[in-house]
């Protein structure tokens, strides 16, 4: 299947500190990037999808100005966490997508590896 | 509002028996369900998906039915592996337009455990 590098994988910063996440398609185009956030024992909550070249569509009760979304090419798009607080702490996974199509494997969206993100 | 429900938080399993896991959801406008594994700190990974003008779809020890009047579809394991040990998520995807990706929805996992 398709690869989805999320990178990094693991990262302590400082309250008040901003934190960059990068998520790339290695082998084919995203056309749309989804950013989701997992806490213990719950299951994935989209916090924003993301198409190329424009603005980031934010779920309901994500702060847009607090998670700032990035997609600027076919291949990469960033989530920063701005000033950082304790309460952020958590599993952020990104996957990334094409316009529907069907395949064989009947799937079009592939993940990234995550990043467990702790702020002290 | 949770739109798709797995309401067993997890299940154990003997090594060589059938696992089933169940996945309900609310949203008719649903057309599309799929089912991934995850591990600890990692990335969901596909397993198998249905097209909701199915209801069954099989890949190797993995089947997944789908009862439409019931809301209602399961993921078959079988023969079960200690492998396969893992949170189970359920997905469901409503038809967007053309040239839009769809949107998954997930439920909230189930924990699968095999015991050797």
């Amino acid at each position: 299947g398709a690869v989805v590098s999320q990178h990094p994988s693991r990262v302590i910063c400082k309250s008040g500190t901003s934190v960059k996440i990068e998520c790339r398609s290695l082998d084919f185009q995203a056309t749309t990037m989804f950013w989701y956030r997992q806490f213990p024992k719950q299951s994935l909550m989209l916090m924003a999808t993301s198409n190329e070249g424009s603005k980031a569509t934010y779920e309901q009760g994500v702060e847009k100005d607090k998670f700032l979304i990035n997609h600027a090419s076919l291949t990469l798009s960033t989530l920063t966490v701005t000033s950082a607080h304790p309460e952020d702490s958590s599993f952020y996974i990104c996957s990334a997508s094409t316009p529907w199509r069907t395949d064989a494997r009947g799937t079009e969206a592939f993940f990234g590896q995550g990043t467990r993100l702790t702020v002290v | 509002d949770q739109q798709v429900k797995q309401n067993s938080p997890s299940l154990s399993v003997q090594e060589g028996r059938i696992s089933i896991l169940n996945c309900d959801y609310t949203n008719s406008m649903f057309d599309y369900f799929l089912w991934y594994k995850k591990y600890p700190a990692e990335g969901p990974t596909f397993l198998i998906s249905i097209s909701s003008i199915k209801d069954k779809n099989e890949d190797g020890r993995f089947t997944v039915f789908l009862n439409k009047s019931a809301k209602h579809l399961s993921l078959h394991i079988v023969p079960s592996q200690p492998g396969d040990s893992a949170v189970y998520f359920c997905a469901a995807s409503a038809r967007r337009s053309s040239g839009s990706a769809r949107q998954l929805t997930f439920g909230s996992g189930t924990q699968l455990t095999v015991l050797p």
